[in-house]
């Protein structure tokens, strides 16, 4: 998984409780991506970073944040969980400017009661 | 934002057979497309990309035709084999400066049978 470490990979919660997800990757790459995954949706673009501190909103942002305080760590936060945000979560990097490749961690399996 | 498409989201071939899977996308300013596996419980594992300044690129067994006409990718495999039933996805980037955000298709379920 280009080295790329989500966690956790499984988790439920309660809805109205915040919730955040990790990725981390150990290859130093400057760009990060958070999608997620739902049935007939594909995979859809919540967040994005390029670089330490620098984040911007993907397609389907409401309801999450970001942040990126070192360029290893990339986290996603639910702010106030609600049942629509049941979906696997997936962290990805990119190889590198040259490179439009995007590498995909395992997963995170996010169920909201 | 413009999306990319498939045109069948199931795809059943025998052991031995070339699929051939196929997108349609519509935003004319991507210049760069990239074709994804999914096995069950795992993430999306890169196969093969093509950028707009070319018409096919071969891989090992497979090979994506890019349509800028019509606006029509596809990946072919040959010699189908069990290992490769799984979810594929086509994607695009929004082409200029688009930060590596890719827009993902819903994907196509292919069952190789033996």
């Amino acid at each position: 998984d280009a080295g790329i470490t989500q966690s956790p990979r499984h988790k439920v919660t309660e809805t109205g409780t915040p919730v955040t997800l990790r990725c981390h990757q150990t290859e130093n790459h400057r760009y990060m991506y958070w999608y997620r995954q739902d049935p007939g949706h594909g995979l859809r673009l919540i967040h994005y970073s390029y670089g330490v501190k620098d984040t911007d909103k993907g397609e389907v942002s409401d309801g999450y944040s970001v942040s990126r305080s070192k360029t290893e760590d990339f986290l996603l936060t639910l702010e106030s969980a609600t049942s629509s945000q049941t979906s696997v979560y997936f962290c990805a990097i990119r190889g590198d400017s040259n490179n439009e490749k995007l590498f995909f961690g395992s997963g995170t399996q996010l169920s909201v009661l | 934002g413009e999306s990319v498409g498939l045109h069948l989201p199931t795809l059943s071939v025998q052991e031995g057979d070339n699929s051939i899977i196929n997108c349609a996308y519509s935003n004319s300013a991507s210049d760069y497309f990239i074709w994804y596996k999914q096995e069950s419980g795992k993430g999306p594992q890169f196969i093969i990309d093509i950028r707009s300044n070319m018409d096919k690129r071969q891989g090992q067994r497979v090979t994506v035709l890019l349509n800028k006409t019509v606006k029509h990718l596809s990946l072919q495999i040959a010699a189908t084999q069990p290992g490769d039933s799984a979810v594929y996805f086509c994607a695009e980037n929004a082409g200029g400066t688009s930060y590596g955000k890719l827009t993902f298709g819903q994907g196509t379920i292919l069952t190789v049978h033996p």
